[in-house]
Order: structure tokens, then sequence, then C-alpha cells
């Protein structure tokens, strides 16, 4: 069965550092997301990407966050300058288009972010 | 925005019991999902149901559109079924703007 398949499962890096979480959506899937769940909490929509570019982001996406879909296949998030508090886990996801009712999303295994 | 309320937040159950968890929304849905997280953080889709009733093993999943809710079914529980259960829903709205997720119901099953 096709599925996201997100690298690498966890990360650690230092406040101040840049890191690029990677993505390898479903190959037929046209809708790319970023989600994030901080430790406990509830699971936060973060970022939607379509026809290579964004489509929807939250308030929580600011200026220190990027995406970009590099290639035909992968699908990144950049963080530039990391905070402590961006430690949590980043899920991407990604769907097929469809709009009644919208189709089902996908999510990958997770990245888990740590900054030191 | 759209509010999504799980209930129990909590539940505390014995090998072998069923259980019902709950999700209402505030608004008019184009998509509804079950997630299921396990120990290591992974979401697990569950289902994918908008509207009407499904079933997969142990678990079913029904969900009233006009009335809002949906009902998760776990029947016969296992200790691999602890973990956090997530409703996730989706507004009409013509953007791409993903699911909202509810705050989770903590399941323990106990041996």
């Amino acid at each position: 069965e096709p599925e996201v398949t997100q690298t690498p499962s966890h990360q650690v890096t230092q406040m101040g550092q840049e890191v690029i979480l990677r993505c390898v959506p479903i190959s037929n899937h046209l809708y790319f997301y970023w989600y994030r769940q901080i430790l406990g909490q509830k699971v936060e929509f973060l970022v939607s990407f379509y026809n290579n570019e964004i489509s929807e982001k939250s308030e929580i996406f600011d200026d220190q966050f990027s995406v970009e879909r590099p290639d035909g296949s992968n699908f990144t998030l950049k963080i530039r300058s990391t905070k402590l508090e961006d430690s949590a886990m980043y899920f991407c996801a990604s769907r097929s288009p469809g709009r009644l009712p919208r189709l089902e999303l996908f999510f990958g295994s997770g990245t888990q972010l740590s900054v030191l | 925005g759209i509010q999504v309320e799980q209930s129990p937040p909590d539940l505390i159950l014995q090998e072998g019991a069923n259980s019902t968890l709950r999700c209402n929304f505030s608004d008019s849905v184009n998509n509804l999902q079950w997630f299921h997280q396990n120990p290591w953080g992974q979401l697990i889709n569950l289902f994918y149901i908008p509207s009407g009733t499904k079933q997969n093993g142990r678990l079913s999943a029904t969900t009233v559109a006009t009335e809002r809710y949906s009902l998760l079914y776990i029947s016969s529980s296992q200790t691999t079924d602890s973990g956090v259960y997530f409703c996730a829903v989706e507004l009409p709205g013509g953007g791409a703007d993903g699911l909202t997720f509810g705050k989770g119901t903590h399941l323990i099953i106990q041996p």
C-alpha cells in the first residue's frame, strides 16, 4: 500500500541552527501538508501546498518556516533558525484532489524534532 | 474557526471491554477522519468517514453529519489499542485548509 515517507524519524539540533525535514508524498497526490504536534498537545495545521505554491498557512507558519517541492517526489519543510519552542513532532500529509467530500488525508510517521 | 470536542478525555479499561469515543463538531464538515496515535507517536489512519458507518475488524465508526457528531467503537479491547485517539474534521471551504484536530481521547487498556 502506498505511504507517505518522512526522514529523519528523529532530529536533534542546536538552537539557532537550520533544519530541513523531508517528506515523500504518495506519488499521485497533488495536495501536500505539514502539521505539528507539541508534546502532549493536539495536532496543529501549519501549511498546505498545491501546484507549487502555498495554498493556506496558519499563524504558526511565520517567516522562519518555508516549504519547497524541489523535484517531482520530495516535499520539504525548512526552519531557518530553530527556537526551543520548535521542538515538536512534525507530520507530513498528502492526498488527491477532490471536493465533495474532501478525500482522505494520508499522514507520514512523523519527524521528532528536538531543539537544545 | 470550527470547534472539535472529544470525550472522554481519558479512559481506562480492562482488556476485553468495549468502549465508545465521541467527537462533536461545531459546523458542517466535508471530511472527518479518526486516527490512533501509538506510543511511538505515529498517526495511524483508522477511518475516513464524512458520513455513514464503517467497520474494520474490532473497530467501527459512525458519523451523523446532520447532527454534527461521530462515534468510534472499540470492541474486545486489547492492550495494543492503548494510545490517543484523534478525531479531525475539515470545513467545506474553497481552500486547501486541511484538517482541524480535536484534543484526543487518551485510552489505556490494562491487562
